[in-house]
């Protein structure tokens, strides 16, 4: 089963208003998360490592202004897109890393679809 | 992180295995070759990793070589559902390090 979830998994936005995305790590606690967007037919970009109780640190060209991070507990990371306009529209990916005995391995949420009309 | 190298595209037949190669000739002494695939419209999903020696678990085998400059993600019975891009990524192990960098990974099409 999933062990990061997102919530919305897709939201429809009119332009100029904020929409938040939830990720959270299930039954693990995660320190450090990150952000990606994916645009139709390209890979996943980093956006931004989100630490827990820290400002996240942003990927040259992300505007931290515009997409706010807020890793506020172990389990949950939040990014908010203000101001969203329609070039804003992407697939957004969390992902968390869980620490284990086994293994330090990352696992990543299903996915927020953002549409902004 | 080091480079990946992967073939942009692959086809296999139901029930065959498939075998992703993916090559890493900068790789470090200290990181990790994992192995993620993402089917349409999905975030990516984790099947292996492996430092030195191969590896499987119940979704694949990871055949890395001596050298450790290249790797294989081996599927041993290839379904329809298996039809996915498939990322090799090195990582360097532990704590906050090491988002992942993804290529443009192999888009592996399993065909009846």
């Amino acid at each position: 089963g999933a062990v990061v979830s997102q919530h919305p998994s897709w939201v429809i936005c009119k332009s100029g208003t904020s929409v938040k995305i939830e990720c959270r790590s299930l039954d693990f606690q995660a320190t450090t998360m990150f952000w990606y967007r994916q645009f139709p037919k390209q890979s996943l970009m980093l956006m931004a490592t989100s630490n827990e109780g820290s400002k996240a640190t942003y990927e040259q060209g992300v505007e931290k202004d515009k997409f706010l991070i807020n890793h506020a507990s172990l389990t949950l990371s939040t990014l908010t897109v203000t101001s969203a306009h329609p070039e804003d529209s992407s697939f957004y990916i969390c992902s968390a890393i869980w620490d284990r005995a086994s293994g330090n391995t990352i696992y990543f949420g299903e996915g927020s679809w953002l549409t902004v009309v | 992180d080091a480079k990946t190298t992967q073939p942009p595209s692959m086809d296999c037949a139901e029930g065959r295995a498939a075998n992703l190669p993916c090559n890493h000739s900068t790789i470090s002494g200290n990181e990790y070759v994992y192995w993620y695939r993402q089917i349409h419209s999905q975030g990516p999903q984790y099947i292996i990793h492996g430092l030195k020696n191969n590896e499987t678990n119940e979704m694949a085998s990871l055949i890395i070589t001596e050298d450790r400059k290249s790797s294989t993600l081996i599927l041993p019975h290839a379904t329809l559902r298996d039809t996915a891009v498939y990322y090799c990524i090195v990582r360097v192990w532990g704590g906050s390090q090491g988002n992942l960098i993804f290529g443009k990974g192999t888009k592996l099409s399993v065909k009846p």
